[in-house]
């Protein structure tokens, strides 16, 4: 099974350009969240989505876009990046936002802005 | 709003002491659920334990052990004996019910273990 994957693994970006992080889960899991680690920061929830056509804000949703027309399909856009979105993004998804099953997490995407 | 602060950031032991990683939470909610995770250096998330706000009992698996205490908000976790193969970051994690009925995952900080020969 591929579970969570994110795409892709790593990338640099300019200030002002824009990017999509693409994630994409084949377990036909309900919820998927998209979360950022930077150090000492732990990891922190940028948006989340109960389901196809509902999305919802995190901690820190300035900067980002989300959207899933899918199940499967949870893509992160930035449409103008910034040095301080230099980090790295997980993305994860779990069988339902109702019930509290642990998450499966990606591999992570990490991006530089410069 | 939902918190969680690891307050310890860094720890460093030498192998088989042991080791307790703090965790308090805050939320207005009832119902809840907390988790830990860790993070070895290959940067994956590993899933290592979840409780839910209605059942406050210590549980054991193997070297690790969790202690959750309403009554403090805390859900510290323990590593008896402790390995190289524990170093790591761990993760605290807090669930709670949002106004669309479902529920979402905040993280603290973290706290990075260091293990010791």
């Amino acid at each position: 099974n591929a579970g969570v994957t994110q795409t892709p693994k790593f990338q640099v970006l300019k200030t002002g350009q824009s990017m999509t992080l693409q994630c994409a889960q084949d377990m036909n899991h309900e919820y998927m969240s998209w979360y950022r680690q930077d150090p000492g920061m732990g990891l922190r929830l940028i948006h989340y989505s109960v389901g196809a056509g509902i999305t919802d804000q995190g901690e820190v949703p300035n900067g980002y876009n989300v959207s899933r027309s899918t199940t499967e399909d949870f893509p992160l856009r930035l449409l103008s990046a910034a040095p301080s979105q230099t980090s790295v993004y997980f993305c994860a998804s779990r069988p339902t936002g109702f019930t509290n099953q642990p998450q499966h997490f990606g591999d992570g995407t990490r991006l530089s802005i410069l | 709003a939902q918190k969680v602060t690891q307050a310890q950031t860094e720890i460093s032991v030498v192998e088989k002491e042991d080791v307790t990683l703090d965790c308090v939470y805050e939320t207005r909610d009832t119902t809840y659920y907390l988790f830990w995770y860790k993070q070895p250096p290959s940067g994956e998330l590993v899933f290592l334990i979840r409780r839910n706000s209605f059942d406050e009992q210590n549980e054991i698996s193997g070297r690790y052990s969790w202690n959750f205490q309403k009554s403090t908000s805390s859900f510290n976790f323990t590593i008896t004996a402790s390995q190289v193969v524990d170093s790591a970051v761990y993760f605290c994690a807090l669930s709670e019910k949002t106004y669309t009925g479902g529920f979402k995952t905040i993280f603290g900080a973290g706290t990075r273990l260091f293990v010791k020969a």
